[in-house]
């Protein structure tokens, strides 16, 4: 099983601050991994996919890069909205498997 | 409009069983790959199972902690998909989230999700 590790577990930032998020891989994914949102009592929410296509709707803001096994996704400027748990997905090997999260808060 | 709604969810004692049921009306549903993803009480996603389409076996594959317990099925004719989830333990109380990737058909790039059905496992 790949085992993704996020980090850091909390950021603390304040609106219009840059949001740098971390996900390792236990071994390459290449480029199959996604990164979603996700807000109390919602469910999660697509933005990027296969490391650096930000999905339909996502603003210019939220950009992913990396390969292989080390990944980051960036919050250029934080909104308000932007406030909320972030996931990281791999889909290159079954069993699909999920980062512990990095919780993004108002510093 | 497309969605996913599921419903099912409720109290169980453990080693009981429950059947969970995800419709997907206005969605082209017999093309799609669908998996459930769980996640418990205060903690993170989990990947629970996955169903392809009958056009690619209608193959099913699991995550470790259910597998043997919990079987993914679909109706194509009513565009529902299921979980039936037998021999359950307090380990799965979760929200249960039916999940799909709508823009990458027959992929797990998941941009569609349903909003989830409580399950609890408790005596």
């Amino acid at each position: 099983e790949i085992v993704l590790t996020q980090s850091p577990a909390t950021l603390s930032l304040s609106p219009g601050e840059r949001a740098t998020l971390s996900c390792r891989a236990s071994q390459s994914v290449d480029i199959y991994l996604l990164w979603y949102q996700q807000k109390p009592g919602q469910a999660p929410r697509l933005l990027i996919y296969d490391a650096s296509n930000r999905a339909t709707g996502i603003p210019a803001r939220f950009s992913g890069s990396g390969s292989g096994t080390d990944f980051t996704l960036t919050i250029s400027s934080l909104e308000p909205e932007d406030f909320a748990v972030y996931y990281c997905q791999q889909r290159s090997n079954l069993p699909l498997t999920f980062g512990g999260g990095t919780k993004v808060e108002i510093k | 409009e497309v969605q996913l709604v599921e419903s099912g969810g409720g109290l169980v004692k453990p080693g009981g069983s429950l059947r969970l049921s995800c419709a997907a009306p206005g969605f082209s549903f017999s093309s799609a790959w669908m998996s459930w993803v769980r996640q418990a009480p205060g903690k993170g996603l989990e990947w629970v199972g996955r169903i392809k389409t009958k056009s690619d076996g209608g193959t099913t594959d699991y995550a470790a902690p259910v597998k043997g317990r919990f079987t993914v099925s679909r109706d194509d004719s009513k565009n529902t998909l299921y979980l039936q989830m037998s021999s359950l333990q307090t380990e799965d109380t979760a929200v249960y989230y039916c999940t799909t990737s709508f823009f990458q058909l027959r992929t797990s790039a998941f941009d569609l999700w349903g909003q989830g059905t409580m399950v609890t496992v408790s005596s």
